[in-house]
């Protein structure tokens, strides 16, 4: 089973465009991982927020991490067509470094 | 500095047979997990191996079998395939047991038909 959802499933902007994601999930959580993946293909680690962290930044993604309510936020910002992938967001509990997956949010930025 | 491979890459089975699909972890890194991906779904933990033993377990039956190798590359096996097992599964290693990063694999896509 998943650990929660993704919001929305698909999103189609325009190149230049913000992007924002949504996750929320279900049990207490060790840390959460943003992953992307090109056509159905091999997952790429792209951020990791702890627990006890609130925002991180890298490059043009941020990530908000909000315990009270079980969710984070991806935002990819100054949209590029090559950022047209499927973005996952994955939890790890204490129990093990075993990723729990969402469901996925498929992004087409357009050119 | 190789990454993680698997293969095959593509693989066409007949229901009730069996599949092995095989992983090379990153260099350096110790600790292999399989998750099965669905189409248009995310990923799906299987397994985790780490000293040749099975360390942790999804909600997969027993057909789901897999292998540890003294030089940490793995197998995923499948016996008795079902119409539902058709997916990419992907393979993942770690520097450890507690590294958080995993890196994936490229993915073998099992079609069963």
């Amino acid at each position: 089973s998943q650990q929660g959802e993704e919001d929305p499933q698909a999103l189609s902007i325009q190149e230049g465009e913000n992007a924002t994601m949504n996750c929320s999930y279900k049990t207490s959580i060790n840390n959460l991982q943003w992953y992307r993946q090109n056509s159905g293909r091999g997952l790429v680690h792209l951020i990791l927020i702890r627990s006890n962290e609130r925002e991180k930044h890298s490059g043009r993604l941020r990530v908000t991490l909000d315990t009270s309510k079980k969710s984070s936020s991806l935002l990819i910002t100054a949209s590029r067509a090559a950022d047209t992938a499927s973005y996952f967001c994955a939890t790890v509990t204490n129990a093990g470094n075993m990723l729990t997956f969402g469901g996925g949010t498929r992004l087409m930025v357009k050119p | 500095d190789a990454g993680v491979t698997q293969s095959p890459t593509h693989l066409i089975k007949t229901r009730g047979q069996q599949v092995t699909l095989r992983c090379s972890p990153k260099s350096g890194h110790d600790t292999v997990s399989w998750y099965q991906q669905a189409l248009g779904q995310g990923p799906q933990f299987i397994f985790q191996y780490y000293e040749e033993e099975e360390r942790q377990r999804g909600n997969f039956p027993d057909r789901f079998s897999g292998h540890q190798f003294p030089n940490y590359s793995s197998e995923l096996n499948v016996n008795a395939l079902l119409l539902g097992d058709s997916a990419l599964y992907l393979c993942a290693s770690t520097l450890s047991l507690i590294a958080d990063e995993q890196y994936f694999g490229p993915g073998t896509r099992l079609t069963v038909t």
